[in-house]
């Protein structure tokens, strides 16, 4: 079974700094699909970014960027130019391409942005 | 576009009594449907998966008979939780697979259902 794991319960970060959160997982597939989800406190999960396991290259979405590393099986999230609006739980996750297609998510990162 | 929304948001019921949290996703069709439960500081751990026309499949440990599942249209899943416990309290999360766009075939989230049984 595939396993997600975040490794840092609790992350801060200055405003317009620049944050790193780490995840890795397991799996012995070799196409799946990995994510970054936020959730603020209005608990609505907002998906922030995907990559394909099959792109060697990192997928970016305007402040936000992955370094995807296969075959360490390392996926961290970079969130450049902090705001205080991305104050929020992170929480990365993997789905296997086809078959059930259901996300497998760590226990997430909660970021606390300082102004 | 992907909006999926939840009702109620807040539900308050008491012991024995069934509750029934709805599912729509507003502008597009799913045809598949996630539900989702989070405990107070925790993580999302997959319940069920709906699909529209067919039985859910619901994941191991999880009471089929306690938690169902009906997805009788392309835009509506709903979920009874059956003679409700205190121990059902907890956060409850749908989420719908788009099927077309920038995020094709990833899962958009409602805001959730806050579920307590007195």
């Amino acid at each position: 079974a595939q396993t997600v794991t975040q490794s840092q319960p609790e992350m801060s970060v200055q405003e317009a700094e620049t944050v790193t959160l780490s995840c890795t997982y397991d799996t012995s597939e070799s196409d799946y699909y990995l994510f970054w989800y936020k959730q603020p406190p209005s608990r609505q999960m907002i998906l922030v970014i995907r990559q394909e396991a099959y792109k060697q290259q990192n997928a970016t979405e305007n402040r936000f960027s992955v370094n995807f590393q296969k075959a360490a099986k390392s996926f961290s999230l970079k969130i450049s130019d902090s705001q205080l609006g991305d104050a929020a739980m992170y929480f990365c996750a993997y789905r296997t391409q086809g078959g059930s297609e259901k996300l497998v998510f760590g226990k997430g990162t909660k970021l606390t942005v300082n102004p | 576009g992907a909006v999926v929304s939840q009702h109620p948001s807040w539900v308050i019921c008491k012991s024995g009594t069934s509750v029934k949290i709805e599912c729509r996703s507003l502008d597009f069709q799913a045809t598949t449907m996630f539900w989702y439960r989070q405990f107070p500081k925790q993580s999302l751990m997959l319940m069920a998966t709906s699909n529209e026309g067919s039985k859910a499949t619901y994941e191991q440990g999880v009471e089929k008979d306690k938690f169902l599942i009906n997805h009788a249209s392309l835009t509506l899943s709903t979920l009874t939780v059956t003679s409700a416990h205190p121990e059902d309290s907890s956060f409850y999360i749908c989420s719908a697979r788009v099927d077309r766009g920038k995020w094709d075939n990833e899962q958009f989230f409602g805001p959730g259902t806050r579920l307590t049984v007195l």
